[in-house]
C-alpha cells in the first residue's frame, strides 16, 4: 500500500544552519505530497504542498520539490530560526482521495 | 473565518466505557477526516465523511464509529474502550468535492486527548 518515509529525529541545529528533512514515498498513480508541522501543544498545520511532478512547494523560507524519479520530497530551508523548533511531518494524499497518509514524524530543535 | 473546533479539548474514560468526539469544521467545507496520532503509531487515518457519506475509511476496528451532519459537523465514537485507545484525536475539514481531489488542503483541529484509564 501507499506509504511515507521520513529521516529519524531528532534534528539539532544552530540558529541560521541550513536544514534537509529526507522524505520519500510509495504510491500508485499520482500523489499530492505535503509538508505539515506541528508546534508544541497546537495541532497540525500544512506548510507547503506539491500536487504534481516537478513542482515546488514553498511558504516561510521552507521549500519541497515533487521529483517522481527518486519518489522523494525533502524538506529543506537556508537559514533554520529557533522559532521554527517543532515536529515535521511528509504526507501524501493518495490520487482522487482527501485522506492522508504521513509519514512519522521528525523532530527539529534550533538552538540560539 | 474560524477554523476547525474540536470538543471537548480533553476526556479522561475507563475501559470498557464509550466516547464521543465532536467537530466543526470551517464554514463551507464539506469533507472532515478523523486521524489518530500516538507515539507509537504516529499519526493514522481512521475516516472521512462527505455530504453525510463516509467516503473513505482506514484501517479501524468497528468500535470506531463516526458520522456527519447536514451542516458539515461531524462526531467519532469509539466504544468499548481499550487502553490503547489513549490517543489525541485530530479532526481535518476540506472544501472537498464531490469525485474527490487529492489537492485540496486539509485544515486540523487543534484536537481531542483521549486518556483511556
Amino acid at each position: 500500500g501507499d506509504s511515507v518515509t521520513q529521516m529519524e529525529g531528532p534534528v539539532t541545529l544552530s540558529e541560521e544552519a541550513f536544514l534537509t528533512i529526507n522524505c520519500t514515498y510509495t504510491a500508485t498513480g499520482y500523489p499530492s505530497l505535503f509538508w505539515y508541522v506541528q508546534y508544541p501543544g497546537e495541532g497540525l498545520q500544512l506548510l507547503l504542498k506539491a500536487t504534481k511532478a516537478d513542482d515546488k512547494g514553498s511558504n516561510k523560507g521552507f521549500e519541497a520539490t515533487y521529483r517522481k524519479e527518486t519518489t522523494s520530497f525533502h524538506l529543506e530551508k537556508g537559514s533554520v530560526q529557533v522559532s521554527d523548533s517543532a515536529v515535521y511531518f511528509c504526507a501524501l494524499s493518495p490520487y482522487n482521495t482527501d485522506k492522508l497518509i504521513f509519514g512519522t514524524g521528525t523532530r527539529l530543535q534550533v538552538f540560539p | 473565518k474560524a477554523g476547525v473546533t474540536q470538543t471537548p479539548r480533553y476526556l479522561i474514560k475507563t475501559r470498557g466505557q464509550q466516547v464521543t468526539l465532536s467537530c466543526s469544521p470551517i464554514s463551507g467545507h464539506r469533507s472532515v477526516s478523523w486521524y489518530q496520532q500516538t507515539p507509537g503509531q504516529g499519526l493514522q487515518f481512521l475516516f472521512e465523511y462527505f455530504s453525510e457519506t463516509q467516503r473513505n475509511k482506514g484501517n479501524f476496528p468497528g468500535r470506531f464509529s463516526g458520522r456527519q451532519f447536514s451542516n458539515s459537523r461531524s462526531e467519532m465514537n469509539v466504544s468499548t474502550l481499550e487502553l490503547g485507545d489513549s490517543a489525541l484525536y485530530l479532526c481535518a475539514s476540506s472544501p472537498g468535492l464531490a469525485g474527490a481531489t487529492s489537492s485540496y488542503e486539509q485544515y486540523f483541529g487543534p484536537g481531542t486527548r483521549l486518556t483511556v484509564t
